[in-house]
């Protein structure tokens, strides 16, 4: 695609409920990047793939997160058991490679009740 | 480890008038960094990257930062502020390599432009 898109753009959900959100990368990019951006800090980094490989996971915040890029293209971020902390913009860049520059997603914003 | 600082959550200036934000890092190596920009409800948007070439770097709108190591800054400038400059502005290091660990930002910086 022309950029990197994001779905859904705001996700509004209880407390303990699973979400998924979906990054869909410009499609030439083979490496995508999750960030998760809570409210008045910077973009943190949660995890990285090249291609369909996750060679780091580092920044995940907990076991109730994970993410999967199966095809090496459209990569989703799961979190499980979703608690009020987790309430945050969750953006996804995408690169050519891993040295060069990122971009970003418009971010969905995950509001857990 | 990385870190940066953004001195100042919010900063004013006339329109027309120079614009410093101001940016300062922490690396166990060379860094490579970057400077990014937010418009309400878009994603972030780079502005100008230093990646160990000229320490005086140009970007898009203006802008320019120069990399000064023994002060361990990258300070983003524009000697005349437009309305449109208006938004959220964020620095960015990742060690040597360039991004392959992610991007470690600073919190940002909101910039108001003064009629």
């Amino acid at each position: 695609g022309a950029g990197v898109s994001q779905s859904p753009r705001y996700k509004v959900t209880k407390r303990g409920q699973d979400v998924t959100l979906r990054c869909d990368p410009i499609s030439s990019h083979a490496t995508l990047y999750w960030y998760q951006q809570a409210l008045g800090q910077g973009p943190e980094f949660l995890t990285y793939f090249n291609y369909e490989a996750q060679p780091d996971k580092s920044g995940l915040p907990s076991d109730r997160f994970s993410a999967e890029r199966p095809e090496g293209s459209i990569s989703t971020l799961t979190i499980q058991r979703t608690e009020q902390r987790d309430s945050a913009m969750y953006r996804c860049a995408s690169s050519r490679g891993p040295y060069n520059e990122q971009f970003f997603g418009p971010g969905t914003r995950l509001t857990v009740l | 480890a990385q870190s940066v600082t953004q001195l100042g959550s919010h900063v004013s200036v006339s329109e027309g008038a120079l614009v410093l934000l101001r940016c300062n890092y922490s690396s166990s190596v060379p860094p490579y960094l970057f400077w990014y920009v937010q418009y309400p409800n878009q994603g972030l948007q780079l502005l100008l990257k230093y990646t160990s070439a000229a320490t005086l770097v140009k970007g898009i709108n203006g802008f320019e930062a120069e990399f000064k190591k023994s002060e361990t800054s990258f300070h983003l400038t524009k000697p005349s502020a437009h309305m449109s400059d208006a938004a959220e502005y964020f620095c960015a290091v990742t060690g040597v390599g360039g991004g392959a660990d992610g991007l470690t930002f600073g919190k940002g910086t909101h910039l108001i432009i003064q009629p």
